[in-house]
């Protein structure tokens, strides 16, 4: 099973320049998640889809946009990128049953914004 | 708000020693425990969960650990580590609500170096 793909895993773009990054799972999973990971500050999410047809800010949204295109596909937006926005993100995956679940994640995508 | 707080950001083991990482958590009920680790270039793999019960966890690769409400501590423990081990390790909290953000809050990790 290929679980959460990521697409691309490697980018360089420019300040000013626009990108989707793309996700899909084959779990069936209702919630998603991306998420970016900074040297010596773990993962911090940006947006979040607790199901098909809704997505909610996290803790650090600004510059980034997403869309729930369907249950298995949630992508991510760079309108204008920034050298701020270089980072390495993650796209999850979680189905809550009774309140909990586990985070299946993707294997990255290592963006360098110059 | 819900957040964790990993105090050792980077560990030296010696090849077959055991293994402690600090991980604690603030939350206002019960949470839900994960440990999750990273090889280098890799995404995040889950090593153990706490949801309720037993306090004491055990995980893949020889992991376990320990859910201390009196501390809210959950830290990871290894009686024995193994080259292979070396890596990035993050724990993280979950909220139960199942309404509003239900995403994990992670910890910002323990980058473990083994020593032969």
């Amino acid at each position: 099973n290929a679980g959460v793909t990521q697409t691309p895993k490697f980018q360089v773009l420019k300040t000013g320049q626009s990108m989707t990054l793309q996700c899909a799972q084959d779990m069936n999973h209702n919630s998603m998640y991306w998420y970016r990971q900074d040297p010596g500050m773990g993962l911090r999410l940006i947006y979040y889809s607790a199901s098909e047809g809704t997505t909610d800010k996290g803790e650090v949204p600004n510059g980034y946009n997403v869309s729930r295109l369907n249950k298995r596909e949630f992508s991510l937006r760079l309108e204008s990128a920034a050298p701020s926005q270089t980072s390495v993100y993650f796209c999850a995956s979680s189905e809550f049953r009774g309140g909990a679940a586990e985070a299946f994640f993707g294997q990255g995508t290592r963006l360098t914004v110059v | 708000a819900q957040s964790v707080t990993q105090p050792d950001i980077h560990i030296t083991v010696s090849e077959g020693a055991s293994l402690e990482l600090r991980c604690n958590y603030s939350y206002g009920a019960t949470p839900y425990l994960f440990w999750y680790v990273q090889s280098p270039g890799q995404g995040l793999q889950l090593l153990l969960k706490y949801f309720s019960g037993d306090t004491l966890v055990q995980g893949i690769k020889g992991f376990e650990a320990e859910f201390k409400r009196s501390q809210s501590s959950f830290n990871l423990r290894k009686p024995s580590v193994h080259w292979s081990d070396a890596a990035e390790y993050f724990c993280a909290v979950g909220s139960k609500s199942d309404t509003g953000r239900r995403a994990l809050t992670f910890g910002s990790g323990t980058r473990l170096q083994v020593q032969p």
